[in-house]
């Protein structure tokens, strides 16, 4: 029983456009979602978080958008770097934590 | 400074062993965590331990068990290891939040395990 879902597993952009990463969730309970970057053989960092109650929360480059109603959210990266390609997770909690499967985003300089 | 460690990053054993997984953090947090990464690389976690209490426990196996001699330590035990263990275990701290919304969370590097 997956609640979290990232069905896109890669994603290819050329740099300096715009990155979109979705995510699809289906407990109306979650409370908090949060997107996760990871690089080879490390562990997951934290890269940008959004309450329920908010619908969009910017950090320089990356923008994470919440559509409560279609229980859908996004992480925007523009422009889009080299560095930036990396696995992104998509996690949603409640009383737990519950990660998606990732997306593989790679970068073309 | 490596905030949140695991050792050994690779693992492989045979069948039937039983093994153990480190795991230690210098943030200061009060709870850790133990996270499964399976072949489809679905992230699901296991345990978290707070103040030494198990306050989650998913459906894991009992082969499994969480171990923490203190607060920054939180050691996974597999015993009589199964081929399906084969996966990448991350371990992972954070503080307790001190506003809305949980604080996130400061994963290790992980350990890939193989079980042949």
């Amino acid at each position: 029983d997956q609640q979290v879902k990232q069905n896109s597993p890669s994603l290819s952009v050329q740099e300096g456009r715009i990155s979109i990463l979705n995510c699809d969730y289906t407990n109306s309970m979650f409370d908090y979602f949060l997107w996760y970057k990871k690089y080879p053989a490390e562990g997951p960092t934290f890269l940008i978080s959004i309450s329920s109650i908010k619908d969009k929360n910017e950090d320089g480059r990356f923008t994470v958008f919440l559509n409560k109603s279609a229980k859908h959210l996004s992480l925007h990266i523009v422009p889009s770097q080299p560095g930036d390609s990396a696995v992104y997770f998509c996690a949603a909690t409640g009383n737990q934590f519950y990660f998606g499967t990732g997306t593989s985003l790679t970068v073309i300089p | 400074d490596t905030a949140v460690s695991q050792t050994p990053k690779y693992l492989v054993t045979q069948m039937g062993n039983d093994k153990s997984i480190k795991c230690e953090q210098n943030l200061g947090h009060d709870t850790m965590y133990w996270y499964k990464q399976d072949s489809k690389k679905f992230l699901k976690i296991m345990f978290s331990y707070n103040n030494k209490e198990l306050i989650i426990n998913e459906t894991v196996p009992n082969r499994f068990s969480p171990k923490s001699p203190d607060k920054a330590h939180l050691n996974l035990h597999i015993n009589s290891l199964e081929l399906g263990d084969s996966a990448v275990y991350f371990c992972a701290s954070s503080q307790e939040p001190s506003g809305p919304g949980p604080d996130t969370q400061y994963f290790g590097p992980g350990t890939r395990l193989t079980v042949l």
